[in-house]
């Protein structure tokens, strides 16, 4: 495997279920993020994790619960989901330079197309 | 607030050139970023720029112009391949990306 895996790559559930996403990456970066992709808006920020500690949360509802075990592995576990939820969530890896103007360049997952019922 | 704008959806025939254009007003300027979106796939990282000036990498090329807040992707010898969603991102003062929405690019025949 290479680059950033996520699975599932669909999933439908509905709003009492409780599901996960895993993000997987074999770049050897230390920073990974979730985003949520909506049709036709920007891509939505959700959490920043750098060396497996949350630096960023950008407001996201309590019902999106993440977790990092390790620099490698990013979960996104969902429980009472709301329709306007559906969407792709896509997980991303960098190197982290905070401070720094460097490139960092996010390397991006095929995404999970998310429903919810 | 900070904003990125690009055209919705942009229409070119094979074989020709198109240009994509992004304006942004953000809270500091660290790079912008073009990446491409084939339908139901990862972006994937076409260019970075961060000075004035065009970078050209095979048939993309991308401009800045850090004055007028204004970059743009140019595709030249269009391939059906190159339909797909650009997205325009810029790397904030806190060095955040924000993200435009996309420019859905169709090539025919």
């Amino acid at each position: 495997e290479t680059g950033v895996t996520q699975t599932p790559r669909h999933l439908v559930m509905g709003m009492t279920n409780k599901k996960s996403l895993k993000c997987e990456q074999h770049l050897g970066h230390n920073a990974m993020y979730w985003y949520k992709q909506s049709a036709k808006k920007p891509l939505e920020l959700m959490f920043v994790y750098s060396l497996e500690e949350r630096v960023e949360n950008n407001s996201v509802p309590s019902r999106f619960s993440p977790e990092c075990p390790n620099s490698s592995h990013l979960f996104l576990h969902l429980h009472t989901l709301q329709p306007e939820d559906s969407a792709l969530y896509l997980c991303a890896s960098s190197p982290w330079t905070s401070g720094s103007p460097s490139t960092d360049t996010q390397y991006f997952g095929p995404g999970t197309r998310l429903t919810v019922l | 607030g900070q904003n990125i704008d690009q055209p919705t959806e942009m229409t070119a025939t094979e074989g020709a050139i198109v240009q994509i254009n992004c304006t942004y007003q953000t809270s500091g300027f660290n790079g912008l970023f073009w990446y491409q979106q084939h339908a139901g796939e990862a972006p994937t990282f076409l260019s970075y720029n961060v000075l004035d000036g065009l970078e050209e990498k095979g048939r993309f090329s991308s401009f800045l112009s850090r004055s007028k807040g204004y970059s743009y992707l140019l595709l030249k010898e269009l391939q059906m391949k190159d339909s797909a969603s650009y997205l325009c991102a810029v790397k904030d003062s806190n060095y955040q990306l924000i993200w435009g929405a996309g420019t859905k690019l169709i090539i025919k025949p």
